[in-house]
């Protein structure tokens, strides 16, 4: 199957400062990319859909200023949370589809724990 | 949006036995995914059904899309220690939205 690749894998950072996550396909092109949160426990919840060469799109409650996300090409996103908090302490993964339509299975990178302290 | 409620939330039986997660939607899914995701790890896609009434098999695991397209189930027969994880239904409407997931132990 395809691969989604996601760097770094764990991470941990001083309140306050930014981490960035990279999110790439390896072996094919996606204009579209997913990222997602996941707290102990709990289900994946959509943060924001990456759009390649436009804004990404943002899910309800999800603060786009603190998020940043970057598709500036097609088989690479980045997700950067800035000015990280304990709070924003979560893993975090990244999925992408070869095809586009309803009915793409979804390719998800190995995900990224985030520790803030 | 579109929701879709998964039960039960956790599931621990013994090695053998069968076990079964469902998926439901107050209203008419155009398709329904299936992933699991091991302890630590990342998704990955088990399949999609799409026709209402549809059944898939995968060796000990079999799906079903409900006639209504209002639900779905993952059943596996005969569990081993292998199958542990948790198990997620998901619905893909131009993004991919996960219901609760079902979180099975198998106890050898």
């Amino acid at each position: 199957g395809a691969v989604v690749s996601q760097h770094p894998s764990r991470v941990i950072c001083k309140s306050g400062t930014s981490v960035k996550i990279e999110c790439r396909s390896l072996d094919f092109q996606a204009t579209t990319m997913f990222w997602y949160r996941q707290f102990p426990k709990q289900s994946l919840m959509l943060m924001a859909t990456s759009n390649e060469g436009s804004k990404a799109t943002y899910e309800q409650g999800v603060e786009k200023d603190k998020f940043l996300i970057n598709h500036a090409s097609l088989t690479l996103s980045t997700l950067t949370v800035t000015s990280a908090h304990p709070e924003d302490s979560s893993f975090y993964i990244c999925s992408a589809s070869p095809g586009t339509g309803l009915n793409t299975e979804a390719f998800f990178g190995q995900g990224t724990r985030l520790t803030v302290v | 949006g579109q929701q879709v409620m998964q039960i039960p939330q956790y599931q621990h039986v013994q090695e053998g036995e069968d076990f079964t997660t469902y998926c439901n939607s107050s209203t008419t899914l155009s398709n329904i995914q299936w992933y699991k995701q091991r302890p630590g790890g990342h998704p990955v896609f088990l399949i999609q059904l799409v026709k209402s009434g549809e059944v898939k098999k995968q060796k000990r695991l079999t799906f079903q899309f409900g006639e209504a397209k209002k639900n779905s189930s993952l059943h596996i027969t005969a569990t081993q220690t292998t199958d542990v994880g948790t198990y997620f239904c998901a619905v893909h409407t131009g993004k991919l939205i996960f219901g609760q997931g079902t979180t099975l132990q198998v106890k050898p």
